[in-house]
């Protein structure tokens, strides 16, 4: 079973600044098959990129996503203060089961 | 807009029997996996189940192999989530979910407790 770790698990930045986000799979993964949800209190996950780089409908493109292997980002280019929540990275497609990340909180600082 | 509408969550004692229902509605049903995805009160998202379209392929978390049972009805454009033998670990906030090996789709959930 793969499993995903997700770096920060805590990250604190100010609206107007770049956020890196980092999911690690325990083992190499083929890249198409990696998602990034964002979650905010009392909502459901909203996807935003899958197969690793391509964003989701409606999504903004200060979202993107990339990686490779082991090591996947999700980067947002410039936070807005609705950016705010907390980001889940999942990878499918290599086996039945399916994997998430335990999550990074983006908080403002 | 697709929508996807959870109900029958609510409080259970250990060892009792809750059905959920996930009613979905704008797209064609038959054609998509769905998924069953909870997330325990101040946790992250677990997978729980998932179905083919044609309702022949299902696969569970070993957290609830052998006590919960995924199926569809794909005349009612509905999912469902039979869970038998609940536990006090089984609190969650459970999501169907549009299921294309990424999840695109979510509904808003349905909270089930397992107290006593």
């Amino acid at each position: 079973e793969i499993v995903l770790t997700q770096s920060p698990g805590t990250l604190s930045l100010s609206p107007g600044e770049r956020a890196t986000l980092s999911c690690r799979a325990s083992q190499s993964v083929s890249s198409s098959y990696f998602a990034w949800y964002q979650q905010k209190p009392g909502q459901a996950p909203r996807l935003l990129i899958y197969d690793a780089s391509s964003r989701a409908t409606g999504i903004p493109d200060r979202f993107s996503g990339s990686g490779s292997g082991t090591e996947f980002t999700l980067t947002i280019s410039r936070l807005e203060p609705e950016d705010f929540a907390v980001y889940y990275c999942q990878h499918y497609g290599s086996s039945p089961q399916v994997t998430f990340g335990q999550g990074t909180r983006l908080e403002i600082k | 807009q697709v929508q996807l509408v959870e109900s029958g969550g609510g409080l259970v004692k250990p060892g009792g029997s809750l059905r959920l229902s996930c009613a979905v509605s704008r797209f064609t049903f038959s054609d998509y996996y769905m998924s069953w995805i909870r997330q325990a009160p101040g946790k992250g998202l677990e997978w729980v189940s998932y179905i083919s379209g044609s309702g022949t392929t299902m696969y569970y978390a070993d957290s609830v192999k052998g006590r919960f049972t995924i199926s569809r009805d794909n005349s009612k454009n509905s999912l469902y989530l039979q869970m038998n033998s609940l536990r006090a670990d089984d609190t969650a906030v459970y999501y169907c979910a549009r299921d294309r090996g990424f999840h695109d789709y979510w509904g808003q959930g349905t909270l089930v407790t397992v107290s006593s």
